[in-house]
C-alpha cells in the first residue's frame, strides 16, 4: 500500500518567516495530494490540495508544489502568523482502486510572535 | 463541504467498559469514515461505513472491538468495546460528499481517556 513520509515533525519559526513542510509518497499511481490543518482541540480541516496534472497551486499565503518524478510534494506558508500554529498533515490518494488518502505523521508548526 | 458534529466531545472511561460515539452530518452522504488519532500520531482509518451494508474494516481493526452502525445517510455510531488504556485516542468521524472518499471532511473529534 501507499506510504507517506512527512518532515519535519516539528517546525518552529518567527512570525513573518516562511515555513516549508515536505512529504514523499511511494505509489507512483497516486494523483491527489491534500493538506490538512489541525488546530488544538479540533478536527483536521482541508486547507489546499493539488492534483498530479498540476505542478504548483497557490492560495493567498499558502502554496503547494508537486514533483511527480521524485514523488514528493511540499507545503509553503509565507509571512507566517501566530494563528498558523497547528499540526499540518499531508496525504496522498487517488490510486489502487481506493481513493481514500493515506496520511503523513504530521508536522507541528509553532509560530513565535 | 459538510458540517459534522460528534458526541461526546470527550470522555474519561474505566477499563473494561464500552463507549459509543455519535456522528451527525448536515447533509446526506454515502460514505462515512471513522479514524483513530493516537497522541502525536497520524490519522489511521478504522473503517468505512456505507448506509445499508456492513462496515469495511481496515487491517488491525475488527468488528467485535469497534462495532459500527449506519442507520441512515446522515448518522453513524462507533463503539469502542471492552476498553483498555491503549484505546486512549482521538476518534474522528469524516465524510466525503462527492462519494469517492478522496477529500475527507472531519468532525471535531472525540477525545477518549481510558483509565
Amino acid at each position: 500500500g501507499e506510504n507517506v513520509e512527512q518532515h519535519p515533525s516539528t517546525l518552529s519559526v518567527q512570525e513573518g518567516d516562511s515555513a516549508v513542510i515536505k512529504c514523499t509518497y511511494s505509489d507512483s499511481a497516486s494523483n491527489y495530494f491534500p493538506w490538512y490543518k489541525q488546530e488544538l482541540g479540533k478536527g483536521p480541516q482541508l486547507i489546499i490540495d493539488i492534483r498530479s496534472n498540476v505542478g504548483e497551486k497557490k492560495d493567498q499565503r499558502i502554496a503547494v508544489t508537486l514533483n511527480k518524478t521524485a514523488k514528493h510534494f511540499s507545503l509553503h506558508i509565507t509571512e507566517t502568523q501566530p494563528e498558523d500554529s497547528a499540526v499540518y498533515f499531508c496525504a496522498s490518494g487517488g490510486s489502487g482502486g481506493s481513493y481514500i488518502p493515506t496520511f503523513g505523521r504530521g508536522t507541528s508548526l509553532i509560530v513565535h510572535p | 463541504s459538510a458540517v459534522i458534529s460528534q458526541k461526546p466531545s470527550r470522555d474519561i472511561c474505566q477499563r473494561g467498559t464500552s463507549l459509543t460515539i455519535q456522528c451527525q452530518v448536515d447533509s446526506q452522504v454515502t460514505m462515512m469514515f471513522w479514524y483513530r488519532q493516537q497522541p502525536g500520531q497520524s490519522l489511521t482509518l478504522i473503517a468505512t461505513a456505507n448506509q445499508g451494508s456492513e462496515a469495511t474494516y481496515e487491517s488491525g481493526f475488527v468488528i467485535d472491538k469497534f462495532p459500527i452502525s449506519r442507520p441512515n445517510l446522515t448518522f453513524s455510531t462507533l463503539t469502542v468495546s471492552n476498553m483498555s488504556p491503549e484505546d486512549s485516542s482521538i476518534y474522528l468521524c469524516s465524510v466525503d460528499p462527492s462519494g469517492s472518499g478522496e477529500t475527507q471532511y472531519f468532525g471535531p473529534g472525540t477525545r477518549l481517556l481510558v483509565l
